[in-house]
């Protein structure tokens, strides 16, 4: 089945410590988004990329960090710079055109200990 | 910046009720998207509005696009329970596709 596959489902942090989200999609899109949903906010572009080797900050950028080797995966990291990582993260997948849908995978709830 | 807001940000419904939940911006938006998630799940697309005025109808749900392409409406007729779940509008930021999410409106169904 073509989809978006995102892991862990949960993870916790501890202070200082670096954390690597996956996302991984096999529906051949050019471009990936991660979003951070914190309760009662929507969901906030953190990083985006729309194509290979190329990624380009979003709303909130600070604290995390990307990249993009190959079309299929986008890996996202939490750094210890980002003091507040507490959220539930979103990768979503889609062609690299305006007046498409968005594909998302079924999150990443992460916790700081 | 310019965002896309969502009133209301939470709406409590009895079952079998109607009710609407609205998406407005201060810019004209080419197009408008609308998500839904359920509890513990990820959004999921629900429909595209880019005409002018256009209405679009899915069994129970309304969408619609302002005549003025700076607001549009989701009303749902006769609640169930399996309405339950955020509604997310969207707007599109650029021309590859980049979209900008409102908070959403949560929806509570009482049975």
């Amino acid at each position: 089945d073509g989809g978006i596959t995102q892991s862990p489902k949960y993870l916790f942090r501890k202070e200082g410590q670096n954390v690597t989200l996956s996302c991984e999609q096999n529906l051949n899109h050019d471009a990936m988004y991660w979003y951070r949903q914190d309760p009662g906010q929507g969901l906030r572009l953190i990083y985006y990329s729309q194509i290979v080797n190329d990624f380009q900050k979003g709303d909130i950028a600070e604290g995390y960090s990307v990249s993009r080797e190959k079309k299929e995966s986008f890996p996202l990291t939490v750094t210890s710079a980002q003091k507040n990582p507490t959220a539930f993260y979103l990768c979503a997948s889609g062609p690299r055109r305006v007046n498409e849908k968005l594909f998302f995978g079924s999150g990443t709830q992460l916790s700081v200990l | 910046g310019q965002q896309v807001m969502q009133i209301p940000q939470y709406q409590h419904v009895q079952e079998g009720e109607d009710f609407t939940t609205y998406c407005n911006s201060s810019t004209t938006l080419s197009n408008i998207q609308w998500y839904k998630q359920r509890p513990g799940g990820h959004p999921v697309f629900l429909i595209q509005l880019v005409k002018s005025g256009e209405v679009k109808k899915q069994k129970r749900l309304t969408f619609q696009f302002g005549e003025a392409k700076k607001n549009s409406s989701l009303h749902i007729t006769a609640t169930q329970t399996t309405d339950v779940g955020t509604y997310f509008c969207a707007r599109a930021t650029d021309s590859w596709g980049k979209l900008q999410f409102g908070a959403g409106t949560q929806v509570v169904v009482t049975p």
